[in-house]
């Protein structure tokens, strides 16, 4: 089974400073995707980025971004130029790209928890 | 756009109550989840669907059943509740299972066993 670990319970960053928040995950597969939600107080769930492990080029959104490192089975958001709007939980999460039981099924870190300041 | 929509939003139970917490979605979604989010342990996964008339076991089934007699709408149902279910319950939807297809998820709903 897939394990995901968000090592950071809780972030702080000044308004228009970079944070990088830290994930790892095991797994023996070599085909998966990796995602980043962000969950503010209203606790919606929204989808910031999405990772295919077959593509080596690290995604972009914006002012996020992610180093995949997939040897290492890491996979890091970095938000540049925090804004208030931040502020949130932010989970990792992990899906099996094979079939089979997998298929379709999340896999979840802790959670983070960011608070960006004034 | 209504999305993913749960019903009730918040629910106060006393112990050995049942009820059912109801999620619709209205993209034509094939599958549909149900998730429990515990403080300090992400989401976790309670029963999940891949089409009308079929539903799974995910990592935490016990104390829960579920149906999805339409394919719009997804039941999740504790027949006897316990204060161990106290909890926030989303739900979520997608086309299929890759990655390339999201889920998409309802704003939770707030639950208190007393």
């Amino acid at each position: 089974a897939q394990t995901v670990t968000q090592s950071q319970p809780e972030m702080s960053v000044q308004e228009a400073e970079t944070v990088t928040l830290s994930c790892t995950y095991d797994t023996s597969e070599n085909n998966y995707y990796l995602f980043w939600y962000k969950q503010p107080p209203s606790r919606q769930m929204i989808l910031v980025i999405r990772q295919e492990a077959y593509k080596q080029q690290n995604a972009t959104e914006n002012r996020f971004s992610v180093n995949f490192q997939k040897a290492a089975k890491s996979f890091s958001l970095k938000i540049s130029d925090s804004q208030l709007g931040d502020t949130a939980m932010y989970f990792c999460a992990f899906l099996s790209g094979a079939g089979g039981t997998s298929y379709g099924k999340l896999t979840f870190g802790q959670g983070t928890i960011l608070t960006v300041h004034p | 756009n209504a999305g993913v929509t749960q019903t009730p939003k918040f629910r106060v139970l006393k112990t050995g109550q049942s009820m059912t917490l109801l999620c619709a979605q209205d993209m034509n979604h094939e599958y549909m989840y149900w998730y429990r989010q515990d403080p300090g342990m992400g989401l976790r996964l309670i029963h999940y669907s891949v089409g009308e008339g079929t539903t799974a076991k995910g990592e935490v089934p016990d104390g829960y059943n579920v149906s999805r007699l339409k394919k719009q709408n997804f039941l999740l149902g504790l027949e006897s509740a316990a204060p161990s279910q106290t909890s926030v319950y989303f739900c979520a939807s997608s086309y299929g299972g890759q990655g390339s297809q999201p889920q998409h998820f309802g704003d939770g709903t707030r639950l208190s066993i007393l």
